[in-house]
């Protein structure tokens, strides 16, 4: 299985500021028809997951343009620039290129 | 806009089976490629379960593939989840969810106790 690896586990942001999460997986997730099926999921307390990114960097409808995704291959980054009180919660990253598709760990997002 | 609602019971006791049902609404079922179950522990994070295409193929999660069943009823536009021998560990929050994983259920939690 592909092993996801996200870091840190817990960020502790100050409203206003950017953030920054790692997304690292054991095999490279460029699938044979071209696409790298890399998703990040929002998961605020009490609520099913949202996905805001998907395929590594498009932005889902209505996903306000501070959330940003980037990255190649086995390295990926999910940056929110401004944190706003809305954002808590636990961010997973997941991959969908070989089955058994895997999530990572997930990192705890709270306001300082 | 398609949206999905788990549906069964909360309560199942050991050794018994899991039956849940998914039921899509503002949409045909047939909309998406393939149609996806993942569940949560208490406090923990995402596993995936399995995931079925409209064509009938079924991929499923090798650590529980001997105890899973989904499947897929067109004619109610609903997909559903059973697991057999459920122990303690099968306690979880559980979730459908659509193919790219834009649309997912509310997520219905199982407590396997007697």
């Amino acid at each position: 299985d592909v092993v996801m690896t996200q870091s840190p586990l817990s960020l502790p942001v100050t409203l206003g500021q950017p953030a920054s999460i790692s997304c690292r997986s054991s095999q490279s997730l460029v699938h044979s028809d071209g696409n790298t099926y890399l998703y990040w999921f929002q998961q605020r307390p009490g609520q099913s997951p949202r996905r805001p990114i998907y395929k590594v960097s498009n932005r889902d409808s209505g996903v306000p343009d501070r959330f940003s995704g980037s990255g190649s291959g086995t390295d990926f980054t999910l940056k929110i620039s401004r944190v706003e009180a809305e954002d808590v919660g636990v961010y997973y990253c997941m991959q969908g290129t070989h089955w058994l598709y895997t999530f990572g760990q997930g990192t705890k997002l709270e306001i300082k | 806009q398609v949206q999905l609602q788990e549906s069964g019971p909360g309560l199942v006791k050991p050794s018994g089976t899991l039956s849940l049902t998914c039921a899509v609404s503002g949409g045909s079922i047939s909309s998406r490629n393939w149609w996806a179950w993942v569940r949560q522990p208490p406090g923990k994070g995402l596993e995936w379960i399995g995931e079925i295409y409209h064509s009938g193929s079924i991929n499923y999660n090798p650590s529980l593939k001997s105890r899973v069943t989904i499947s897929v009823d067109k004619s109610k536009n609903q997909f559903s989840l059973k697991v057999n021998s459920v122990t303690a560990a099968d306690t979880a929050v559980y979730y459908c969810a659509s193919s790219s994983m834009d649309v997912w259920g509310q997520g219905t939690t199982v407590t396997v106790s007697s």
